[in-house]
């Protein structure tokens, strides 16, 4: 069975400062993986993922990822985080049947100005 | 482009009463089309897919059902509300193509469902 961790709860950072938000899975297979972010009270949206190739992806709002297999990581960074970027983000993992998807349990990110 | 829709936003409802959430997708034809739960700290739980009309697979034991009367039409239902049905519900849907490849999964809004 297909899972997925990420292990901090919760993260502070300040405005400007970098940004690296941990994903690690746990997929038999060739995993597809994905990150969304989700405002409060919204739904998610997409900001990357990854199928093949690169194994650097780069996705909307400054964001990007690194697919590391050795590690079964997808750890997603930003050089400098905004304000705006204050969300939760989930890790999510696909392959099995039908395109479903299991996610993480949610990182929240605080911004402090 | 396509787009996604929930209704109502949000919802209170007493404890025993019946529960109807609507979701609809616009722009695309014969997609995937998915329930999720969301309660504080938890995650997401998927709850319901659908590759179909009229077809429903149920991914956890529950209070809730599912039906897909129309092709670009999920909705999820109750007949009598617990406590525990309280949370935040996604409806997500994505392209249909076979197999075991994931395509993107495009939320909506979501309902935020209050049972007192």
């Amino acid at each position: 069975a297909q899972s997925v961790t990420q292990p901090d709860i919760h993260i502070t950072v300040s405005e400007g400062a970098s940004l690296e938000l941990r994903c690690n899975y746990s997929y038999g297979a060739t995993p597809y993986l994905f990150w969304y972010v989700q405002s409060p009270g919204q739904g998610l949206q997409l900001l990357l993922k990854y199928f093949s190739g690169d194994t650097l992806v780069q996705g909307i709002k400054g964001f990007e990822a690194e697919f590391k297999r050795s590690q079964s990581s997808f750890n997603l960074r930003k050089p400098s985080v905004h304000w705006s970027d204050a969300a939760e983000y989930f890790c999510a993992v696909g392959g099995s049947s039908y395109g479903k998807l299991t996610f993480g349990q949610g990182t929240i990110l605080t911004v402090h100005p | 482009s396509q787009t996604i829709h929930q209704w109502p936003a949000t919802l209170v409802q007493p404890v025993g009463s019946p529960l109807s959430l609507e979701c609809t997708v616009e722009g695309t034809s014969n997609p995937n089309l998915y329930w999720y739960r969301q309660a504080a700290g938890r995650g997401l739980q998927l709850l319901f897919y659908s590759v179909g009309i009229g077809q429903i697979s149920s991914e956890v034991p529950q209070n809730l059902s599912a039906s897909r009367p129309q092709d670009r039409q999920f909705i999820l239902s109750s007949k009598k509300l617990l406590l525990s049905d309280s949370g935040f519900y996604l409806c997500a849907w994505s392209q249909r193509r076979g197999g075991h490849i994931p395509e993107t999964q495009y939320f909506g809004p979501g309902t935020r469902l209050l049972v007192l």
